[in-house]
């Protein structure tokens, strides 16, 4: 059964930085591309970014709105994708959820989300 | 940026017929993803590329894409399918969701 679990969330300040990590089970991580949703409370689904396969060079793709404050990375050998986030803006307030691309373009497999609040 | 657009409410009687549709520029040239949302609940993927169904979806739950338009349908409608559904497509290396449309089951 494919499983992915969100952690590290929280309550953060502006300004400040704040990694979540997304552990998975129950697949081949390392074959599979990851990303990252976020829908802020009362809102839509947003996109947050992309990490490939390292078949596909493990090469990164992000939205706008955090393109330069977000980095997305991945460990195979621990089978667990990370988000970090740096100069954290009330904006950013959100559940986030991490979610397995499917090669057609979709996300097949979605974690629960973990909700991240940035306030001071 | 590409922009799908999707009415924030559709609402049925069960057993009816439901129709949820999203807008965007020549969509019919793209793959579109459909999930529905259930309170509290982190998304579920029930349509994709355009029309073909994941295991354990129920064949009521179909789709559609042409020209401007894709349209997720979904026959006999059940109190259980009240939830928000979202489109989804790919364009230029950038994933983009529609705004949403909230379900309403009478």
């Amino acid at each position: 059964e494919v499983q992915l679990v969100e952690s590290g969330g929280g309550l953060v300040q502006p300004g400040r930085s704040l990694r979540l990590s997304c552990t998975a089970s129950g697949f081949t991580f390392g074959d599979y591309a990851m990303s990252w949703v976020r829908q802020a409370p009362g809102k839509g689904l947003e996109w947050v970014g992309f990490i490939r396969s390292k078949a596909y060079g493990g090469t990164t793709e992000y939205a706008a709105s955090v393109k330069g404050r977000f980095t997305i990375s991945r460990d195979d050998s621990k089978s667990i994708a990370y988000l970090q986030m740096n100069s954290l803006k009330t904006e950013d307030t959100a559940v986030y959820y991490c979610t397995r691309y499917a090669a057609a373009g979709h996300f097949d497999y979605w974690g629960q989300g973990t909700l991240v609040t940035v306030s001071s | 940026s590409y922009v799908l657009t999707q009415p924030p409410s559709v609402s049925v009687a069960p057993g009816q017929t439901a129709r949820i549709t999203c807008g965007g520029n020549n969509i019919g040239s793209k793959s579109v993803h459909w999930y529905q949302q259930k309170p509290g609940q982190a998304p579920v993927l029930v349509v994709y590329d355009d029309s073909d169904r994941p295991s354990g979806i129920p064949e009521r739950f179909s789709g559609s894409n042409s020209g401007n338009t894709a349209t997720l349908t979904i026959s006999r409608v059940e109190a259980g399918d009240e939830a928000d559904y979202y489109c989804q497509v790919w364009d230029s290396s950038r994933v983009v969701f529609g705004g949403g449309t909230k379900l309403t089951v009478l």
